[in-house]
This record gives structure tokens, C-alpha cells and sequence, in this order.
């Protein structure tokens, strides 16, 4: 199965944007790049996915590399409440499998 | 409201004494699966199911058992509970696992 590799923690200020990278060099022509957020005290809740471009939503935007080996999760404005634990998940076939995901603080 | 629900939310018991985690999800979705969260390991899935009758293993499925006879209900057995099953439990819903996964609000067991 194809793996992600992400940085265990991040802290940004409030206001300033948050650039979270995720390493998945194995990934084949058919994974999806999906991102999940979970809060404290909370299940996990979805934010963005992509295939090949780049995406945006209300939320965040993902910017995916050319060879599609890293893709990086972007929060344009960080703010008290997205401090949270961030999964970059590759899903293919029916399986998901979450990594250990990164920590982002935001300091007021 | 679309939701996923889970019951209980807290579980003591003690080893070998056999339990269930209730799951259920009113937004009609074929794909559920159950996941459980330990300290710096992440989600990791424990069974899934796309469809009635139709389940499979996910990373970690030693020592769990699922059933789905209807579409809403995806309940996590534990037919004898050891302390290494101590952890936080989700469960999920999706119309397909590529498409957005709603997650309960977890379990969290402790067997002692």
C-alpha cells in the first residue's frame, strides 16, 4: 500500500497561512490525495482531496505536484480554531490508512 | 441531521468479557468502516464494508469481528476483549471510499 510521510508538528501565527507538506512517492496513477482534519475531542472530519490538479475550497487548497509524489495543504489564513491534527491519505480500492498526521498549533 | 452515531461513547470492562460498538448512519451510505486511535499511530482501519453482507479486513483486524445485515448498521464485536484493545474508536460512513468520510464521535474503551 502506498504510504505518506508528513512532518509530526507545525506552528504557524494566527492570520498567517500554513503550507502542510505530504510526501507519498509511491503513489500509482489511480490514488487519490485526501485530506482529513481532526479537533480536539472530535472524529475526524474531511477538507479537501484531488487527483492530478490543483484544488480549492472553502476551507483550504491543495497544491499537487507535477510527478504527483508531494502534495502540499494549504490554510490561507490560520486561525485559533484550525488547530488541529492534519491527515494526508492516499486511497485506492476500498482501504483508507491515516498516518500519524501533523500537529499545527496556532499562537494567537 | 446527516449523522453517524455510536454507542456507548465510554466503555469500561474487563478481559474476556464480550461487547459491542454500536454504529449507525441515517445519510444511506454503502461504504462504512471502523478505525481505531492510539497515541502517536494515527487511524488505523480495523474492518470495512461496501455493501449488505459484504466486509473485509482493513490494517488491524485481530481480534474484532463485524456484521452488516442492514445498510445503517455497522456494529464493532469484540468477542474477548484484551487490555491491548484499550484505545478510541471511530466510525465511518461514505457513499464510496473515495467520496468524503463522515466520522462518528467515538468510543473510547478501556479493558482492563
Amino acid at each position: 500500500d502506498a504510504k505518506t510521510t508528513q512532518p509530526n508538528s507545525m506552528e504557524s501565527n494566527e492570520e498567517e497561512p500554513v503550507h502542510l507538506p505530504c510526501n507519498h512517492s509511491t503513489i500509482s496513477g489511480t490514488d487519490y490525495i485526501h485530506w482529513y482534519r481532526q479537533l480536539p475531542s472530535q472524529g475526524p472530519e474531511y477538507v479537501i482531496h484531488g487527483l492530478t490538479s490543483n484544488v480549492n475550497n472553502r476551507m483550504a487548497s491543495l497544491a499537487i505536484a507535477e510527478d504527483r509524489k508531494s502534495s502540499t495543504l494549504i490554510l490561507h489564513r490560520a486561525t485559533l480554531r484550525d488547530a488541529a491534527v492534519y491527515y494526508c491519505i492516499l486511497i485506492a480500492d476500498y482501504k483508507l490508512s491515516f498516518g500519524a498526521g501533523t500537529t499545527v498549533t496556532v499562537r494567537a | 441531521e446527516a449523522q453517524v452515531t455510536q454507542n456507548p461513547r465510554y466503555l469500561i470492562t474487563v478481559t474476556g468479557k464480550k461487547l459491542t460498538v454500536t454504529c449507525s448512519q441515517n445519510m444511506n451510505h454503502e461504504y462504512m468502516s471502523w478505525y481505531r486511535q492510539d497515541p502517536g499511530l494515527g487511524l488505523r482501519q480495523i474492518y470495512y464494508s461496501m455493501n449488505v453482507e459484504v466486509t473485509d479486513k482493513g490494517d488491524v483486524p485481530e481480534g474484532y469481528k463485524v456484521s452488516r445485515k442492514e445498510k445503517r448498521n455497522f456494529p464493532l464485536i469484540l468477542e474477548s476483549p484484551s487490555p491491548n484493545q484499550t484505545s478510541l474508536y471511530f466510525c465511518a460512513s461514505s457513499s464510496s471510499p473515495l467520496d468524503t468520510q463522515y466520522f462518528g464521535p467515538g468510543t473510547r474503551l478501556t479493558v482492563l
